[in-house]
């Protein structure tokens, strides 16, 4: 098990394309979380996966934004019509129930020009 | 709502000396967990040290711990016989512990510590 991982790393995008992230959280975590981070920033919560269940989103993630877990197994954020504001490190974590430590991954760098 | 101050955006500290980040928060819960999380340029973020609100005693995690006062909010981070390898950003977080958290975290806006030789 090598922990979480996110693919890209890095994306560069033009303002109005889509894109989409994937996180691959470690296997038997049920939680799942997306964090938003800008530069010099702390990270700061988006949604919440409990399994496959979307539990808790948070009033950052506008209309745009739309996350999934089928399965309960990997996630994946979508932004859709990306816009310079969108320009941030996605943090993806993940966590066990009953377990207090969340693990991050590396994160996604996206920058929208 | 909780929130988390880092007032504190840089620190420096020499090889092996020993240095403290601050950081508060405000919630009105009375169950809750406080972290600090580190994390070095272009790569995860990782734990650090952990603290339970329930327990009086301090965590430590090695050369790192913390001095949590529950009544002043007040949850710092004590690096000592600092290393290069601690040069990194430094994050305090909170978690409620019951009720509808989910566990997710709320960060402070972090504090860049860099360590001399």
């Amino acid at each position: 098990d090598t922990g979480v991982s996110q693919d890209p790393r890095h994306k560069i995008t033009k303002r109005g394309q889509n894109v989409t992230f994937r996180c691959d959280p470690i296997s038997e975590h049920n939680r799942l979380y997306w964090y938003r981070q800008t530069l010099g920033q702390g990270p700061e919560f988006l949604t919440y996966f409990q399994n496959e269940a979307q539990l808790e989103k948070s009033r950052l993630l506008s209309d745009r934004f739309s996350a999934e877990r089928p399965k309960g197994s990997f996630s994946t954020l979508e932004i859709q019509r990306t816009e310079q504001g969108d320009s941030a490190m996605y943090l993806c974590a993940s966590s066990k129930t009953g377990f207090t430590e969340a693990f991050f991954g590396q994160g996604t760098r996206l920058t929208v020009v | 709502a909780q929130t988390v101050t880092q007032s504190q955006p840089e620190m420096s500290v020499q090889e092996a000396e020993t240095v403290t980040l601050s950081c508060t928060y405000d919630t009105s819960e009375s169950d809750y967990y406080l972290f600090w999380y580190k994390q070095p340029p272009s790569r995860q973020m990782i734990l650090v040290i952990r603290q339970e609100a329930y327990k009086q005693q301090n965590a430590t995690e090695n050369r790192f711990s913390v001095n949590f006062q529950k009544a002043a909010k007040s949850f710092s981070l004590k690096i000592s016989d600092s290393q290069l390898g601690d040069a990194a950003m430094y994050f305090c977080a909170y978690r409620n512990a019951g009720g509808t958290s989910y566990g997710k975290l709320t960060f402070g806006q972090g504090t860049i510590l860099t360590v001399h030789p």
